[in-house]
């Protein structure tokens, strides 16, 4: 069955230091994946998908095949980054059907 | 363009009620799909309607429904509510087709208790 875990509910670093919010996912066929963030007091948001292979705020994730991983990570976390952020896997090749992990909180301490 | 915008922003009721949430898709969006977001947990896929129609559903029972009117707005039915319905109640739409990015474009949910 299609699943995305995220082993961390709370993740706290210092501004300035290096963050990785991990991700890990099963599927048998060949996945589309994607994290969504939601900022304080805002609604859930596209931050990035593998497929566009793109850095957004400083955030990138590489897609693990082998290790079935989808970890995003930045050098140096800033205040404004904290947030609850969610991995997903579409489910399928058609449609809106997205498997959510249980989301990662990150907090970024001045 | 004011997003995709729900309806109501919360609402109570009791065991056994029915209770229907109400959608509107961004501007230029013609699919919409509804999740269902426990406490503590990621959003879980309730089903999508693209031309009127359910075209996707997820592991729920019966007892939700939903429509997709001819303006692409779409709403959510829950019969017979239980306890375990409490959730935050999340409307998303998106493009089908050519336009399809993939990305999922949220409203703010429906907050349902059931007491």
């Amino acid at each position: 069955a299609q699943r995305v875990t995220q082993p961390e509910k709370l993740l706290s670093v210092f501004k300035g230091a290096p963050v990785e919010l991990k991700c890990n996912y099963s599927y048998s066929g060949s996945p589309e994946l994607f994290w969504y963030v939601q900022y304080s007091r805002q609604r859930l948001q596209l931050l990035l998908r593998h497929i566009s292979r793109e850095s957004i705020k400083g955030f990138t994730a590489d897609l693990n095949k082998g290790e079935t991983s989808f970890h995003l990570k930045k050098p140096f976390a800033q205040e404004e980054d904290s947030a609850m952020y969610y991995c997903a896997l579409k489910n399928g090749n058609y449609g809106q059907n997205f498997v959510f992990g249980p989301g990662t909180r990150l907090s970024v301490l001045p | 363009d004011a997003g995709v915008t729900q309806s109501p922003t919360h609402l109570i009721k009791t065991r056994g009620q029915q209770v229907t949430l109400r959608c509107s898709p961004k501007s230029g969006h013609d699919t919409v799909s509804w999740y269902q977001q426990a406490l503590g947990q990621g959003p879980q896929f309730i089903f999508q309607y693209y031309e009127e129609e359910e075209r996707q559903r997820g592991n729920f029972p019966d007892r939700f429904s939903g429509h997709q009117f001819p303006n692409y707005s779409s709403e959510l039915n829950v019969n017979a509510l239980l306890l375990g319905d409490s959730a935050l109640y999340l409307c998303a739409s998106s493009l089908i087709g050519r336009g399809d990015t993939g990305e999922l474009f949220f409203g703010e949910g429906s907050r349902l208790t059931v007491l």
